[in-house]
């Protein structure tokens, strides 16, 4: 099993500042990783797939970046509404596993 | 509107029994693989099982396997997970979610919320 593990678990910050987020793999998954993000009591949301790709939608102040073991979600600059728990996720076998999150709070 | 939403969920007790329903809507149901993810409260989340479009390719996480089974009805557009012998930590919201590109959830359902205690 592909074992993903998120940094920081917490990430204070203020609006407007730029936010990066770190996934890295247990071993390779090509580009083959995803990133979602997660209101509370609301489901997740797709943001980013296949490393960089932006899901229908999804604001350009949000980018993906990486391959092999090391990922990258960079939002460029924070709104009121990206404060939210960011899960990423590999799709390179099974069984698909998520890392255990990243979450963003207003500082 | 694409949607899904899930019924089904209940307080159960261990060693009991469950059967959760996804109803899609706004899309052709029968073109996409589908999947069930859940999150324990307060928890991360966890990939559950999945289900290619004709229903014949199914596959599990090893926490699940041989307890859970996953099945659709294209005629129906729905999406099914039959749980048995189900467990103190099998308490979740299970969502229901739709594939993109084998295999990430470009959408989900609200979820459902499972609670397995005595």
């Amino acid at each position: 099993e592909i074992v993903l593990t998120q940094s920081p678990a917490t990430l204070s910050l203020s609006p407007g500042e730029r936010a990066t987020l770190s996934c890295r793999a247990s071993e390779s998954v090509s580009r083959y990783l995803a990133w979602y993000q997660q209101k509370p009591g609301q489901a997740p949301r797709l943001l980013i797939y296949d490393a960089s790709n932006r899901a229908t939608g999804i604001p350009a102040r949000f980018s993906g970046s990486g391959s092999g073991t090391d990922f990258t979600l960079t939002i460029s600059s924070l709104e009121p509404e990206d404060f939210a728990v960011y899960y990423c996720q590999h799709r390179y076998n099974w069984p698909l596993t998520f890392g255990g999150g990243t979450k963003v709070e207003i500082k | 509107e694409v949607q899904l939403l899930e019924s089904g969920g209940d307080l159960v007790q261990p060693g009991g029994s469950l059967r959760l329903s996804c109803v899609a809507s706004g899309f052709t149901f029968s073109n996409y693989d589908m999947s069930w993810v859940r999150q324990a409260p307060g928890k991360g989340l966890e990939w559950v099982s999945a289900v290619s479009t004709s229903g014949d390719g199914t596959t599990y996480a090893d926490s699940v396997k041989g307890r859970f089974t996953i099945s659709r009805d294209n005629s129906k557009n729905t999406l099914s997970l039959q749980m048995n012998s189900l467990r103190a930590e099998d308490t979740a919201i299970y969502y229901c979610a739709k594939v993109l590109q084998h295999w990430y959830f470009d959408v989900w359902g609200r979820g459902t919320l499972v609670t397995v205690s005595s």
